[in-house]
């Protein structure tokens, strides 16, 4: 089955504690991306990814890293999160870019 | 820089009703894509439409259709007839080329509530 799956999709963490939250996608997809959704705030983008070693900043880049080493994983990393990071996080995929984007079922990050 | 603004915060119609959803955009680059997504209650993103800047062909789809119009930036969207079932929160987002070359802006979205 086509997916883009993402781990853990419950996380309660706590200030500084660095965390990966995981995304794979099995379609041989160029383009992947991360988006965090706040309510009223719609979904921001904040890294996005052409191809392998390819990543560019989106919207909101502040206090997250992401790597891209293989085509299927692009992990999004928090290195000293904080409250204001709690969050809705979607990961997902598309052929190229400007195409439909593929989401995977988003991850609830809590940070106190 | 590029924007997507969707105006409208919550709309609430009856069944049965028609319900237009507004989408303005903003980008200086002429190759763009634009998109319609849905997230019902359940939480998940459903793609809803594509579209490109050099098609500005309106599109129907069963109950819902699309109305692109470049010379006023807007990507509105329309659903005929609403049923309970349309009941989500709906996003535009935009895809450009150029100087944001691949960056993909979503509007704040617009939470639709159909009433039985």
């Amino acid at each position: 089955e086509a997916q883009v799956t993402q781990n853990p999709r419950y996380l309660i963490t706590v200030t500084g504690k660095k965390l990966t939250v995981t995304c794979s996608q099995n379609m041989n997809h160029e383009y992947m991306s991360w988006y965090r959704q706040d309510p009223g705030l719609g979904l921001r983008q904040i890294y996005y990814s052409m191809n392998v070693e390819v990543t560019d900043k989106g919207d909101v880049p502040e206090g997250y890293k992401v790597s891209r080493k293989e085509k299927r994983n692009f992990p999004l990393i928090l290195e000293s999160p904080s409250p204001n990071q709690t969050s809705l996080y979607f990961c997902a995929s598309s052929p190229d870019w400007g195409y439909e984007q593929y989401f995977g079922p988003g991850t609830r990050l809590t940070v106190t | 820089a590029q924007k997507v603004t969707q105006a409208q915060t919550e709309i609430s119609v009856v069944e049965k009703e028609d319900v237009t959803l507004d989408c303005v955009y903003e980008t200086r680059d002429t190759t763009y894509y634009l998109f319609w997504y849905k997230q019902p209650p359940s939480g998940e993103l459903v793609f809803l439409i594509r579209r490109n800047s050099f098609d500005e062909q309106n599109e129907i789809s069963g109950r819902y259709s699309w109305n692109f119009q470049k010379s006023t930036s807007s990507f509105n969207f329309t659903i005929t007839a609403s049923q309970v079932v349309d009941s989500a929160v709906y996003f535009c987002a935009l895809c450009a080329g150029g100087t944001s070359y691949g960056k993909l802006t979503f509007g704040q979205g617009t939470i639709l509530t159909v009433h039985p």
